[in-house]
């Protein structure tokens, strides 16, 4: 167990849903990340908050959306989902807010769009 | 986009050989890490090596950098079947943005 708890564990959903996921960052962690990791495209960064705010962004489209709670958790919405954001969701979580943090991940979400 | 790649896509050896594996990245970066994932899990941290370093020991894991060529390389040695998975390298950039992931090195390790 890492200490970043991410749910759901596994999720199938039709095309044009929308799901949430939920990540608990590791006791002490302040930055939450979200990665999405396919086949074709490997693990890419989506986005970064710090202590509730938004810290650095990436490949994240528009159709998707994150925040930071004031307790630290995080949720990544995903709306209008297609068969190609069939994927695995990772939260990692680190200490401080840059990029030269060591990361813990989280088991990660994995999502299926039928 | 990727900002680190590895070589090889994946690696065959048998168990008690060394595996090596390499790391080529575009820009300048405060430190270069590598992370292990076994099938479908997260991804576990392995070792951090600093800009101003050469090269990086821990247990069977042995750590290169190579700055001017903006390359790294992951050596293990005698390795194990349960060293079978995949091996990223990741990369910040000297803005400090979030870790950037490589698309991995495959490693199987039969005994």
């Amino acid at each position: 167990d890492s200490g970043v708890t991410q749910t759901p564990k596994h999720l199938i959903t039709a095309t044009g849903q929308r799901v949430t996921l939920r990540c608990s960052p590791r006791s002490g962690d302040l930055s939450v990340y979200w990665y999405q990791q396919s086949l074709d495209q490997g693990l890419q960064f989506l986005i970064q908050y710090y202590n509730g705010e938004e810290r650095a962004k990436g490949n994240i489209l528009e159709r998707f959306s994150a925040q930071q709670f004031p307790d630290l958790h995080s949720e990544l919405n995903l709306s209008s989902l297609e068969l190609g954001d069939s994927a695995l969701y990772f939260c990692a979580s680190s200490v401080g807010g840059q990029g030269f943090n060591v990361l813990t991940f989280g088991a990660g979400s994995r999502l299926t769009v039928l | 986009s990727q900002q680190g790649e590895e070589d090889p896509q994946a690696l065959s050896i048998q168990e008690g050989e060394n595996a090596t594996m390499n790391c080529s990245y575009k820009t300048s970066i405060n430190n270069l890490q590598w992370y292990r994932q076994n099938s479908g899990r997260g991804l576990v941290h392995l070792i951090l090596i600093r800009s101003n370093e050469r090269e990086k020991h821990s247990g069977r894991l042995r750590v290169t950098l190579d700055t001017s060529k903006k390359s790294s390389s992951l050596l293990i040695t005698a390795s194990r079947a349960a060293d079978t998975a995949s091996y990223f390298c990741a990369t910040d950039g000297r803005a400090g943005t979030a870790l950037i992931f490589g698309k991995g090195t495959t490693l199987s390790v039969s005994s």
